[in-house]
């Protein structure tokens, strides 16, 4: 069975500090991707990193970075220096074969002046 | 990056009414589209699954006959809500991806009100 899974409904950060937001993943499929996406309260949906199950290194985009422990299932986005403006949900997606997308339930991320 | 289009942004019908929600990507192509459908504060739920030119695969639990899809070209899709009612009401959120790594590029969502 597929499944994606966000244990944290909500976080705390303080402004500039970094934050480190959880996914863990279950797929028998040997190849998938892992996702992450960013949604303010504007609603539209925007891409931070991509992280493929073959890749040897972690990925990482600017202040973005996926914390990827294949053996543990997991894959955490890390949040450097947070932003005022980095509040807002944070989603979890798996990929799998045959293009299908898992969604995780979700982090509300507020970053605290 | 990807830009992906959608309109209207908000919409309010009457009950009973039909309405159209366009898709477009703008600077790719887009091999599948993808249709959402999110709850206040909950994850988004995938109603259906289009590929240009063939019919959409819908989501267990999704009537086909009341949420119309098509995907008429590489850079449009279409979700039609038939006999709108009040429970309709959400936001609907359209997603495109082109080839590898297949990520998807998200519209800015469509709220609709049915009253």
């Amino acid at each position: 069975a597929q499944k994606i899974t966000q244990t944290q409904p909500g976080m705390f950060v303080q402004e500039k500090e970094a934050v480190t937001l959880d996914c863990t993943y279950d797929t028998s499929d040997p190849s998938y991707g892992l996702f992450w996406y960013k949604q303010p309260s504007s609603g539209e949906m925007i891409f931070l990193i991509y992280q493929g199950s073959y890749d040897q290194q972690n990925a990482t985009e600017g202040r973005y970075s996926l914390n990827f422990q294949k053996a543990r299932k997991s894959a955490n986005l890390v949040i450097s220096a947070s932003q005022l403006g980095d509040s807002a949900m944070y989603f979890c997606a798996m990929r799998v074969t045959g293009n299908q997308f898992y969604f995780g339930t979700g982090t509300s991320l507020t970053v605290i002046p | 990056g990807a830009v992906v289009s959608q309109h209207p942004s908000r919409v309010i019908c009457k009950s009973g009414t039909s309405v159209k929600i366009e898709c477009r990507s703008l600077d790719f192509q887009a091999t599948t589209m993808f249709w959402y459908r999110q709850f206040p504060k909950k994850s988004l739920m995938l109603m259906a699954t289009s590929n240009e030119g063939s019919k959409a695969t819908y989501e267990q639990g999704v009537e086909k006959d009341k949420f119309l899809i098509n995907h008429a070209s590489l850079t449009l899709s279409t979700l039609t809500v038939t006999s709108a009612h009040p429970e309709d009401s959400s936001f609907y959120i359209c997603s495109a991806s082109s080839g590898f790594p297949y990520e998807q590029y998200f519209g800015p969502g469509t709220r609709l009100t049915v009253t």
